[in-house]
């Protein structure tokens, strides 16, 4: 069982946008905004999309935001293409025992 | 170009031990914080250890105690020795690159693969 949770599955048809949820404590995400997404094509390393919450790496599209609302940190992808198609896994820091965590990764399928 | 290339995966039985590399190029391992993460087959990721540039280490507690994270500057290679490997420590194992302040994982080597079985 993974520290943060995230839905298995979400879809959406090329265009549409989709929220991807990640729910954590007020020990891990509710207390740091050391939030960061990950895209991971089968096979892939993971690539990373979002850090901070927020903010986004020189070089990932726009149509990718990231925002946190108590212990929720949420990823959007608007403009959906078939290229996004992939698992998606959040992170948040949880502090200086156990540091990381992850949650149990989200499949998008772009329909 | 930033570059991680992870090597030393096999098959192991159980009790038995391992020592993965993580070569880096493009920057300096000693001067950043560097990660292993792991992900069971089918599975998520987990975060597995970390070296600080100050050189502290630290460990999630499902490996506590029978794995180590080192690093060699003069070969700017990243390890992580496993000892008494168990069947749920199967896993492709990816190092990473933190970024200057630890914040997340900017870089992500391509990951290689532990199986532990008899």
């Amino acid at each position: 069982q993974s520290a943060l949770t995230q839905p298995a599955s979400v879809s959406g048809s090329p265009g549409q946008s989709i929220t991807i949820s990640c729910t954590g404590t007020s020990s891990d995400v509710g207390s740091y905004n050391l939030v960061s997404w990950y895209q991971q094509h089968p096979g892939k390393a993971p690539k990373l999309m979002i850090y901070e919450v927020s903010k986004r790496p020189s070089g990932v599209s726009n149509r990718f935001s990231g925002s946190k609302s108590g212990n929720t940190a949420s990823l959007t992808i608007s403009g959906l293409q078939a290229e996004d198609e992939a698992d998606y896994y959040c992170c948040s820091y949880a502090g200086s025992s156990t540091l990381w965590v992850f949650g149990g990764g989200t499949k998008l399928t772009v329909l | 170009e930033v570059q991680l290339v992870e090597s030393g995966g096999g098959l192991v039985q159980p009790g038995g031990s391992l020592r993965l590399s993580c070569a880096a190029s493009g920057f300096t391992v000693s001067s950043n914080y560097m990660s292993w993460v792991r992900q069971a087959p089918g599975k998520g990721l987990e975060w597995v250890s970390v070296i600080y540039s100050g050189g502290s280490t630290y460990y999630a507690d499902s490996v506590k105690g029978r794995f180590t994270i080192s690093r060699d500057n003069s070969k700017n290679t990243l390890y992580l020795q496993m000892n008494s490997l168990r069947a749920e420590d199967t896993a492709v194992y990816y190092c990473a690159r933190d970024d200057p302040w630890g914040d997340y994982f900017d870089y992500w080597g391509q990951g290689t693969l532990v199986t532990v079985s008899s």
